[in-house]
Protein backbone atom coordinates (compact mmCIF):
# COMPACT_ATOMS: atom_id res chain seq x y z
CA UNK A 1 0.00 0.00 0.00
CA UNK A 2 1.61 3.09 -1.24
CA UNK A 3 -0.52 5.65 1.29
CA UNK A 4 -1.62 7.44 -2.15
CA UNK A 5 -6.35 6.55 -2.89
CA UNK A 6 -7.69 7.27 -5.55
CA UNK A 7 -11.20 7.09 -6.65
CA UNK A 8 -12.86 6.19 -8.10
CA UNK A 9 -11.18 3.26 -9.12
CA UNK A 10 -13.36 2.81 -12.03
CA UNK A 11 -15.22 5.04 -13.73
CA UNK A 12 -17.77 4.21 -17.35
CA UNK A 13 -19.42 7.20 -19.16
CA UNK A 14 -21.06 8.71 -22.33
CA UNK A 15 -18.88 11.03 -25.06
CA UNK A 16 -19.48 14.62 -23.73
CA UNK A 17 -19.56 14.03 -20.58
CA UNK A 18 -17.39 15.55 -17.39
CA UNK A 19 -15.72 14.16 -14.67
CA UNK A 20 -14.17 14.21 -11.34
CA UNK A 21 -11.00 12.05 -10.51
CA UNK A 22 -10.01 12.42 -6.48
CA UNK A 23 -6.28 12.00 -5.33
CA UNK A 24 -5.18 11.69 -1.74
CA UNK A 25 -1.36 12.05 -0.91
CA UNK A 26 0.53 10.26 1.20
CA UNK A 27 0.47 11.76 4.67
CA UNK A 28 3.04 14.49 4.55
CA UNK A 29 3.81 14.31 0.60
CA UNK A 30 3.25 18.05 -0.52
CA UNK A 31 3.76 16.94 -4.12
CA UNK A 32 0.57 15.47 -6.46
CA UNK A 33 1.37 14.76 -10.23
CA UNK A 34 -1.18 13.37 -12.26
CA UNK A 35 -0.38 10.95 -14.96
CA UNK A 36 -1.93 9.23 -18.27
CA UNK A 37 -1.64 5.79 -19.29
CA UNK A 38 -3.70 5.17 -22.44
CA UNK A 39 -3.03 1.70 -24.79
CA UNK A 40 0.15 1.18 -25.71
CA UNK A 41 1.69 4.66 -24.31
CA UNK A 42 3.41 5.01 -21.82
CA UNK A 43 2.75 7.34 -18.49
CA UNK A 44 2.21 10.49 -19.82
CA UNK A 45 2.59 13.13 -17.51
CA UNK A 46 -0.13 15.88 -17.32
CA UNK A 47 0.22 18.39 -14.44
CA UNK A 48 1.72 18.72 -11.22
CA UNK A 49 1.24 20.24 -8.15
CA UNK A 50 2.97 21.57 -4.97
CA UNK A 51 1.49 22.19 -1.81
CA UNK A 52 -1.56 23.99 -3.29
CA UNK A 53 0.33 25.43 -6.00
CA UNK A 54 0.84 24.40 -10.03
CA UNK A 55 4.46 23.80 -10.58
CA UNK A 56 4.75 21.96 -13.79
CA UNK A 57 2.05 21.40 -16.91
CA UNK A 58 2.57 18.31 -19.38
CA UNK A 59 0.34 17.27 -22.51
CA UNK A 60 -2.34 18.33 -20.60
CA UNK A 61 -5.71 18.92 -22.86
CA UNK A 62 -7.77 22.41 -22.52
CA UNK A 63 -10.77 20.23 -21.63
CA UNK A 64 -8.58 18.73 -18.57
CA UNK A 65 -7.94 21.07 -15.47
CA UNK A 66 -7.08 19.83 -11.95
CA UNK A 67 -6.38 21.57 -8.57
CA UNK A 68 -4.94 20.82 -5.16
CA UNK A 69 -6.50 21.88 -1.87
CA UNK A 70 -5.44 22.70 1.42
CA UNK A 71 -5.76 19.52 2.88
CA UNK A 72 -3.25 18.51 -0.11
CA UNK A 73 -5.60 16.50 -1.73
CA UNK A 74 -6.14 16.76 -5.74
CA UNK A 75 -8.80 16.61 -8.27
CA UNK A 76 -8.44 15.99 -12.10
CA UNK A 77 -11.72 17.41 -14.24
CA UNK A 78 -11.95 16.13 -17.21
CA UNK A 79 -14.70 17.62 -19.66
CA UNK A 80 -16.45 17.32 -22.85
CA UNK A 81 -14.80 13.59 -23.06
CA UNK A 82 -14.03 12.38 -26.27
CA UNK A 83 -13.26 8.49 -26.98
CA UNK A 84 -9.63 8.60 -26.83
CA UNK A 85 -9.80 10.03 -23.20
CA UNK A 86 -9.92 6.64 -22.05
CA UNK A 87 -7.20 5.80 -20.07
CA UNK A 88 -5.70 4.46 -16.65
CA UNK A 89 -5.33 8.11 -14.76
CA UNK A 90 -2.56 7.92 -12.04
CA UNK A 91 -2.34 10.34 -9.28
CA UNK A 92 1.15 10.03 -7.57
CA UNK A 93 3.23 11.79 -4.53
CA UNK A 94 6.22 12.76 -3.38
CA UNK A 95 7.87 14.69 -0.30
CA UNK A 96 9.51 17.77 -1.85
CA UNK A 97 9.54 19.37 -5.46
CA UNK A 98 12.76 19.30 -7.67
CA UNK A 99 14.44 17.03 -5.22
CA UNK A 100 16.29 14.49 -7.12
CA UNK A 101 17.14 12.28 -4.03
CA UNK A 102 13.68 12.83 -2.25
CA UNK A 103 11.74 12.86 -5.54
CA UNK A 104 10.91 9.20 -5.53
CA UNK A 105 7.18 9.00 -6.71
CA UNK A 106 4.52 7.05 -4.37
CA UNK A 107 1.74 5.84 -6.92
CA UNK A 108 -1.81 5.17 -6.27
CA UNK A 109 -3.51 2.40 -8.11
CA UNK A 110 -5.19 4.76 -10.61
CA UNK A 111 -8.53 5.47 -12.36
CA UNK A 112 -9.53 3.20 -15.18
CA UNK A 113 -11.91 5.90 -17.41
CA UNK A 114 -13.59 4.16 -20.15
CA UNK A 115 -15.81 6.68 -22.47
CA UNK A 116 -18.49 5.18 -24.28
CA UNK B 1 10.28 15.85 -26.39
CA UNK B 2 12.51 14.34 -23.95
CA UNK B 3 12.62 10.71 -25.80
CA UNK B 4 13.38 7.84 -23.12
CA UNK B 5 13.87 4.83 -24.90
CA UNK B 6 13.40 1.21 -23.34
CA UNK B 7 14.57 -1.80 -24.30
CA UNK B 8 13.50 -4.90 -25.03
CA UNK B 9 9.98 -3.94 -25.19
CA UNK B 10 9.38 -7.23 -23.59
CA UNK B 11 10.93 -10.45 -22.15
CA UNK B 12 10.31 -13.94 -21.40
CA UNK B 13 12.90 -16.04 -19.47
CA UNK B 14 13.22 -19.50 -17.49
CA UNK B 15 12.72 -19.27 -13.59
CA UNK B 16 16.51 -18.96 -12.60
CA UNK B 17 17.78 -17.09 -15.44
CA UNK B 18 19.60 -13.63 -15.11
CA UNK B 19 18.85 -10.88 -17.06
CA UNK B 20 19.05 -7.36 -17.83
CA UNK B 21 17.20 -4.69 -19.17
CA UNK B 22 18.12 -0.96 -20.71
CA UNK B 23 17.02 2.86 -20.25
CA UNK B 24 18.32 5.01 -22.59
CA UNK B 25 18.06 9.20 -22.23
CA UNK B 26 19.90 12.23 -23.66
CA UNK B 27 22.65 13.04 -21.51
CA UNK B 28 22.04 17.00 -21.25
CA UNK B 29 20.62 18.17 -18.34
CA UNK B 30 20.41 15.00 -16.17
CA UNK B 31 18.92 15.04 -12.59
CA UNK B 32 17.83 11.66 -11.95
CA UNK B 33 16.90 8.39 -13.36
CA UNK B 34 13.85 6.29 -11.34
CA UNK B 35 13.36 2.83 -11.97
CA UNK B 36 9.70 1.38 -10.92
CA UNK B 37 8.29 -1.91 -10.84
CA UNK B 38 4.67 -2.39 -12.06
CA UNK B 39 2.72 -5.27 -11.41
CA UNK B 40 -0.52 -5.91 -13.48
CA UNK B 41 -3.41 -4.35 -11.36
CA UNK B 42 -0.80 -2.70 -8.95
CA UNK B 43 0.67 0.69 -9.18
CA UNK B 44 4.27 1.56 -10.06
CA UNK B 45 6.21 1.12 -7.11
CA UNK B 46 9.71 2.78 -7.14
CA UNK B 47 13.01 0.38 -6.96
CA UNK B 48 16.11 3.01 -7.45
CA UNK B 49 16.22 6.89 -7.62
CA UNK B 50 19.81 6.88 -9.20
CA UNK B 51 21.81 10.53 -9.37
CA UNK B 52 25.38 10.01 -9.61
CA UNK B 53 27.43 8.63 -13.46
CA UNK B 54 28.68 5.48 -12.01
CA UNK B 55 26.08 5.28 -9.77
CA UNK B 56 25.18 1.07 -8.61
CA UNK B 57 22.26 0.25 -6.50
CA UNK B 58 21.44 -2.79 -4.92
CA UNK B 59 17.89 -4.18 -3.64
CA UNK B 60 18.05 -7.86 -3.36
CA UNK B 61 18.71 -9.53 -6.28
CA UNK B 62 17.59 -6.42 -8.20
CA UNK B 63 20.76 -4.15 -9.63
CA UNK B 64 20.83 -1.52 -11.24
CA UNK B 65 23.64 0.99 -13.09
CA UNK B 66 24.17 4.74 -14.15
CA UNK B 67 25.61 6.06 -17.00
CA UNK B 68 24.54 10.04 -17.57
CA UNK B 69 27.68 10.52 -19.71
CA UNK B 70 26.44 8.60 -21.92
CA UNK B 71 23.14 8.59 -21.12
CA UNK B 72 21.91 5.19 -20.22
CA UNK B 73 21.08 2.82 -17.12
CA UNK B 74 20.88 -0.68 -17.15
CA UNK B 75 18.62 -2.71 -14.41
CA UNK B 76 19.58 -6.22 -13.69
CA UNK B 77 17.69 -9.29 -12.18
CA UNK B 78 19.56 -12.19 -10.61
CA UNK B 79 17.65 -15.61 -10.89
CA UNK B 80 14.37 -14.63 -11.98
CA UNK B 81 11.83 -16.33 -10.30
CA UNK B 82 8.25 -16.12 -11.27
CA UNK B 83 7.03 -13.08 -8.79
CA UNK B 84 9.68 -10.90 -10.28
CA UNK B 85 7.52 -10.77 -13.67
CA UNK B 86 5.95 -6.97 -14.27
CA UNK B 87 6.93 -3.76 -16.12
CA UNK B 88 10.17 -2.44 -15.45
CA UNK B 89 10.12 1.66 -15.95
CA UNK B 90 12.69 3.89 -15.88
CA UNK B 91 11.77 7.84 -15.72
CA UNK B 92 14.19 11.21 -16.56
CA UNK B 93 13.84 14.10 -14.39
CA UNK B 94 16.21 16.76 -15.73
CA UNK B 95 16.88 20.12 -14.79
CA UNK B 96 14.46 22.32 -12.18
CA UNK B 97 11.64 20.77 -13.15
CA UNK B 98 10.22 18.07 -11.17
CA UNK B 99 8.27 16.27 -13.32
CA UNK B 100 10.04 12.44 -14.73
CA UNK B 101 9.46 11.45 -18.19
CA UNK B 102 8.77 7.85 -18.11
CA UNK B 103 9.96 5.43 -20.79
CA UNK B 104 7.29 3.03 -22.19
CA UNK B 105 8.86 0.06 -20.08
CA UNK B 106 10.66 -3.78 -20.43
CA UNK B 107 7.42 -6.23 -19.60
CA UNK B 108 9.77 -9.30 -17.78
CA UNK B 109 7.44 -12.85 -18.18
CA UNK B 110 9.19 -15.51 -15.79
CA UNK B 111 7.81 -19.23 -16.31
CA UNK B 112 8.76 -22.49 -14.32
Amino acid sequence: DSGVTQTPKHLITATGQRVTLRCSPRSGDLSVYWYQQSLDQGLQFLIQYYNGEERAKGNILERFSAQQFPDLHSELNLSSLELGDSALYFCASSVAWGSPNTGELFFGEGSRLTVL
Amino acid sequence: ILNVEQSPQSLHVQEGDSTNFTCSFPSSNFYALHWYRWETAKSPEALFVMTLNGDEKKKGRISATLNTKEGYSYLYIKGSQPEDSATYLCALHTGTASKLTFGTGTRLQVTL
